[in-house]
């Protein structure tokens, strides 16, 4: 079954601090996956793309890794700032139209 | 801001009504994604449109029903809601129905059904 499981659910860390989510996919087969982040309410905005050949991509503060022998995502905050507070989602697309949507893992960044 | 624009932003309706949620594609784009998402879980893709064609269904009813107009833009309706339906309904544009391209996604419309 396709499936991308996200962990941990949710994370609460103090500002300043760094902090990595975790990706993990069964989806097959695979084309490419992103990370996006998600304010309460609002619609998702784009972090990074990743294709099976690509094993790092930064974004400013944030840092995507894929192990696609692993099947294993991860994204990296550096230096978390209040505005970080959000749910980030993990998606696999497949080699076609079909996006395979994680549930997300909300962080909260304290002061 | 992404440039897309949806519309509602939110929207209440009782069961057995239909309701028509709009979308505005940033300009250029010429594919357009719907998703559903419920509180607290991942959007779940209803349907994409390209060329004022659905090119990809997900698992979706059929009372789920969509168009695109010539100038990209797009609407979902939905026949004889049901409360399941109340979520957070998002369009996303691209320049690529492959998913090659980044999606651009819109404020959503939050839908409440009684």
């Amino acid at each position: 079954k396709n499936q991308v499981e996200q962990s941990p659910q949710s994370l609460i860390i103090l500002e300043g601090k760094n902090c990595t989510l975790q990706c993990n996919y069964t989806v097959s087969p695979f084309s490419n996956l992103r990370w996006y982040k998600q304010d309460t309410g609002r619609g998702p905005v784009s972090l990074t793309i990743m294709t099976f050949s690509e094993n790092t991509k930064s974004n400013g503060r944030y840092t995507a890794t894929l192990d696609a022998d692993t099947k294993q995502s991860s994204l990296h905050i550096t230096a978390s700032q209040l505005s970080d507070s959000a749910s980030y989602i993990c998606v696999v697309k497949q080699s076609n139209y079909q996006l395979i949507w994680g549930a997300g893992t909300k962080l909260i960044i304290k002061p | 801001e992404t440039g897309v624009t949806q519309s509602p932003t939110h929207l209440i309706k009782t069961r057995g009504q239909q309701v028509t949620l709009r979308c505005s594609s940033q300009s250029g784009h010429n594919t357009v994604s719907w998703y559903q998402q419920a509180l607290g879980q991942g959007p779940q893709f209803i349907f994409q449109y390209y060329r004022e064609e659905e090119n990809g269904r997900g698992n979706f009813p059929p009372r789920f029903s969509g168009l695109q107009f010539p100038n990209y833009s797009s609407e979902l309706n939905v026949n004889a809601l049901e409360l399941d339906d109340s979520a957070l309904y998002l369009c996303a544009s691209s320049l690529d129905p492959q998913g090659r391209e980044t999606q651009y996604f819109g404020p959503g419309t939050r839908l409440l059904v009684l």
